[in-house]
């Protein structure tokens, strides 16, 4: 079983929609959460940067931790075709030379 | 403007050749990375440095090699010994501590 579970999609919505991105995770040690956004051969871009539980919002976006189910989602409001890209959600420990653990991202398609 | 350029785009191995992976930051940060990414896996780690002139092998070293001079720079040496090196090569920096990870726009290697 991998750490970090991801759907891979492809995920795909109507322009203007909510959007819900989600992973979960099987150590409890992570304690660091991130989301990025990655457009076809880019790198990735961090969104959200997240430490405790609960709700962080940036913009459109919303990321949640949910440290007692070991759940983690990004959400974005009013989706545009400019959204379409990968999410990729990356968690790591406390210290632990700051390596990082990936999901293998899911692929969002905003459609006009 | 601060960044992470990684050259070239694109390159091209011979089989039995090594080739060598440019990442050059102006971010200031001291920790550098290189992750790999396939279709349908998660970023993997190959080596990290945290300060210049020390390295560690990350997640799949085995078949690289890195150095690092100085600061800003940490070039990836893709081996002979890596039997499956086509991948997508990304790297990325942070600040020490617990701070986030900033990604170049990748290097993109395929076997002739």
């Amino acid at each position: 079983q991998k750490e970090v579970e991801q759907d891979p999609g492809p995920l795909s919505v109507p322009e203007g929609a909510i959007v819900s991105l989600n992973c979960t995770y099987s150590n409890s040690a992570f304690q660091y959460f991130m989301w990025y956004r990655q457009y076809s051969r880019k790198g990735p871009e961090l969104l959200m940067y997240t430490y405790s539980s609960g709700n962080k919002e940036d913009g459109r976006f919303t990321a949640q931790v949910d440290k007692s189910s070991k759940y983690i989602s990004l959400f974005i409001r009013d989706s545009q075709p400019s959204d379409s890209a990968t999410y990729l959600c990356a968690m790591k420990i406390a210290g632990g030379g700051n390596k990082l653990t990936f999901g293998t991202g899911t692929q969002l398609k905003v459609e006009l | 403007d601060g960044g992470i350029t990684q050259s070239p785009k694109y390159l091209f191995r011979k089989e039995g050749q090594n080739v060598t992976l440019s990442c050059e930051q102006n971010l200031n940060h001291d920790a550098m990375y290189w992750y790999r990414q396939d279709p349908g896996q998660g970023l993997r780690l190959i080596y990290y440095s945290q300060i210049v002139n020390d390295f560690q092998k990350g997640d799949i070293a085995e078949g690289y090699s890195v150095s690092r001079e100085k600061k800003e720079s940490f070039p990836l040496t893709v081996t002979s010994a890596q039997k499956n090196p086509t991948a997508f090569y990304l790297c990325a920096s942070s600040r020490q501590g617990n701070q986030p990870q900033h990604f170049g726009d990748g290097t993109r290697l395929s076997i002739l």
